[in-house]
């Protein structure tokens, strides 16, 4: 089975910072990576696929990069609705993992 | 407008089955794989089952397999996971979601998620 490790999984910010969130997933993956947000008692909402393209809707402060086993989300200048929990989910091979979250709170 | 319905959830004891059902509406949904994806109360979120369009192949995590099974009814655009054997560590919010894959162009992801429906399993 392919792990993802993310780290860190806590995160405190600032409104306004530039922050990055990573993925290694445990052999290679190509870009067989997508990103998730998700809010407490919502479901999971996509951001990020093939590791770099941006959902449609997804603002662009959002950006996504890597390729292999090494995969990174940037939120160039977090605003206040964007404090929430991260999750990357490859799709290289079953099982379908997800990264364990990144849990990102106002500081 | 895609949207995905979960129902069937329920506080049930260990041992029993349950069976899950998705509502699909807003996309040709016999042109997708579609998946089941769960979330244990303050967990992170755990792959469940997959199913290809026509229902031929299914996909299963380790910790389901045997007990679950994924089916879906493309004339009724409802997809449904069955549960047997239940434990107490199946509880959790399960979610319905559409999975958008295109091996020709190498894009994978899952675009949309129901709002997932609880199972407690609990004596």
């Amino acid at each position: 089975d392919i792990q993802l490790a993310q780290s860190p999984s806590f995160l405190s910010a600032f409104v306004g910072d530039r922050v990055t969130i990573t993925c290694r997933a445990s052999q290679g993956i190509n870009n067989y990576l997508a990103w998730y947000q998700q809010k407490p008692g919502k479901a999971p909402k996509l951001l990020i696929y093939a590791a770099s393209t941006l959902q449609s809707g997804v603002p662009s402060r959002f950006s996504g990069s890597g390729s292999g086993t090494e995969f990174t989300l940037t939120i160039s200048s977090l605003q206040p609705e964007d404090f929430a929990t991260y999750y990357c989910q490859q799709f290289k091979s079953y099982p379908l993992t997800f990264g364990q979250g990144t849990r990102l709170e106002i500081k | 407008e895609v949207q995905l319905v979960e129902s069937g959830g329920g506080l049930v004891q260990p041992g029993v089955s349950l069976r899950l059902s998705c509502a699909a509406s807003g996309f040709t949904f016999s042109s997708f794989f579609m998946s089941w994806v769960r979330q244990a109360p303050g967990k992170g979120l755990e792959w469940v089952a997959n199913i290809k369009q026509d229902g031929s192949d299914k996909y299963y995590a380790d910790s389901v397999k045997g007990r679950f099974t994924i089916s879906r009814d493309n004339a009724q655009n409802s997809l449904y996971l069955q549960m047997n054997s239940l434990r107490v560590d199946d509880t959790a919010v399960y979610y319905c979601a559409r999975y958008f894959r295109s091996p020709a162009d190498s894009l994978y992801y899952v675009d949309y998620w129901g709002q997932g429906t609880l199972v407690t399993v609990s004596s």
